[in-house]
């Protein structure tokens, strides 16, 4: 039972144009929201999170978006790079339970 | 400063065997957390370890298990191997709980049961 669910396992965008990566969950307890951003042959590095009460957070350019009315989440990496190719996945924590959920990852190719 | 190192790198097991894996944390960090990677899956949450006792515990069977040293430093072990315990297992730590927004991955090992 996949708490967290990321739909889309790649994605192809042009280098300089805005890469969009979805995540699904169905608690509508999760307390807190990361993207964890993964090369291959390493561990996945932190990128950015979102806390429940909000409904967007930015760095840089990378924004998180959350709605949670529709329990979705997006990452939005504005220009796309050509060092954006990786896999991203997002995952939600349950503070009280001290527990999280990571989505099985989405593959962006950032293509020059 | 010298990042999360996990040993070995891969591994290839056979049904039936027991596997240990070993992970050291960053210098000063004091939790250790293991993960499972398939790609069916994706990430999985196996346990945390915080001050040698297990902190908390993902949905695994008790095949896996865990421990963590004075020093920090962590081990994972299964016994009786399957076929789906093949994955890249990913240790991950920071410098108390609940930073979970500030943990550090290693580069995982990469299990692979015959």
């Amino acid at each position: 039972d996949q708490q967290v669910k990321q739909n889309s396992p790649s994605l192809s965008v042009q280098e300089g144009r805005i890469s969009i990566l979805n995540c699904d969950y169905t608690n509508s307890m999760f307390d807190y929201f990361l993207w964890y951003k993964k090369y291959p042959a390493e561990g996945p590095t932190f990128l950015i999170s979102i806390s429940s009460i909000k409904d967007k957070n930015e760095d840089g350019r990378f924004t998180v978006f959350l709605n949670k009315s529709a329990k979705h989440l997006s990452l939005h990496i504005v220009p796309s790079q050509p060092g954006d190719s990786a896999v991203y996945f997002c995952a939600a924590i349950l503070y009280n339970f001290n527990k999280f959920y990571f989505g099985s990852g989405t593959k962006l190719n950032v293509k020059p | 400063k010298a990042g999360v190192t996990q040993t070995p790198r891969y591994l290839i097991k056979t049904r039936g065997q027991q596997v240990t894996l070993s992970c050291s944390p960053i210098s000063g960090h004091r939790s250790v957390s293991w993960y499972q990677q398939t790609p069916g899956q994706g990430l999985q949450f196996l346990f945390e370890y915080f001050s040698e006792t297990q902190r908390n515990k993902g949905n695994f069977p008790g095949r896996f298990s865990g421990r963590q040293f004075s020093n920090s430093r962590s081990e994972m072990n299964v016994s009786t191997l399957e076929l789906g315990d093949s994955a890249l297992y990913l240790c991950a730590s920071s410098l108390d709980r609940g930073l979970l927004n500030e943990q550090f991955f290693g580069p995982g090992t990469r299990l692979t049961v015959l």
